[in-house]
């Protein structure tokens, strides 16, 4: 089956710092998934934060970025200078997509990032 | 305003009940989902819907079972409940089923006693 690993538990980082939360995927039934980034504010549902469907290509959204990397199956999300507007739970996503669609994503455990002023 | 509302937000019944999660979007999308987030677990997919059509369940307990009265309706029964079943719902859309981009309510919180 499919899984996506990232890091766990929670990220403590101070105001205007840069962030990475590291995301690697595994896929047994396709060779080049549909990757994604959401993000969930206190009391908000999910949000899509960005979308990578190319193999090499670069997402990017709200001064957040992350690089679909086939070699190492990796899709780190990074920022330059976080704000504290920044604090949510942070989720990496695969989806399935021989046609260039899925119904079903798959998602990882989930980042908590805290931002401190 | 609020374009996926999920009631209720916080929700605790007793093991062997019956409970419904409501979802309603006001999207105008065509394909709903449901997935569930237990404790210390990522997100699983359960089911997703198609112009209030079944198109695809991971769910293997015949327990759960979506509703569909409008195609931006989509409910889910919870019969038996079982402390397991504690765990975040979140209910999702997209514009067609298997539109990558779906989007998210803010879940339903349910604790089994």
């Amino acid at each position: 089956g499919d899984s996506v690993t990232q890091t766990e538990g929670q990220v403590t980082v101070s105001e205007s710092k840069s962030l990475i939360i590291n995301c690697t995927y595994s896929t047994t039934s396709i060779a080049y998934p549909n990757l994604f980034w959401y993000v969930r504010y206190p009391g908000e549902g999910l949000q899509l934060l960005l979308k990578v469907i190319t193999a090499g290509q670069k997402g990017s959204s709200r001064g957040f970025e992350a690089t679909y990397n086939k070699e190492t199956t990796s899709f780190h999300l990074q920022k330059a200078s976080v704000q504290e507007s920044d604090s949510a739970v942070y989720y990496c996503a695969l989806g399935e997509a021989q046609t260039g669609f899925a119904s079903a994503l798959t998602f990882g455990s989930g980042t908590k990032v805290i931002v401190l002023p | 305003d609020p374009k996926i509302i999920q009631k209720p937000k916080y929700l605790v019944a007793v093991t062997g009940s019956e409970k419904i999660l409501i979802c309603e979007q006001y999207l105008g999308h065509n394909a709903m989902y449901w997935y569930r987030q237990s404790a210390k677990k990522p997100l699983e997919f359960m089911f997703s819907y198609s112009y209030q059509k079944l198109m695809d369940n991971q769910t293997a307990s015949s327990r759960f079972q979506p509703q569909s009265s409008k195609k931006n309706h989509l409910d889910l029964q919870i019969t038996a409940l079982k402390p397991d079943d504690s765990a975040t719902y979140f209910c999702a859309s997209s514009q067609d089923w298997g539109r990558d981009e779906q989007y998210f309510g803010p879940g339903t919180r349910l604790t089994v006693l």
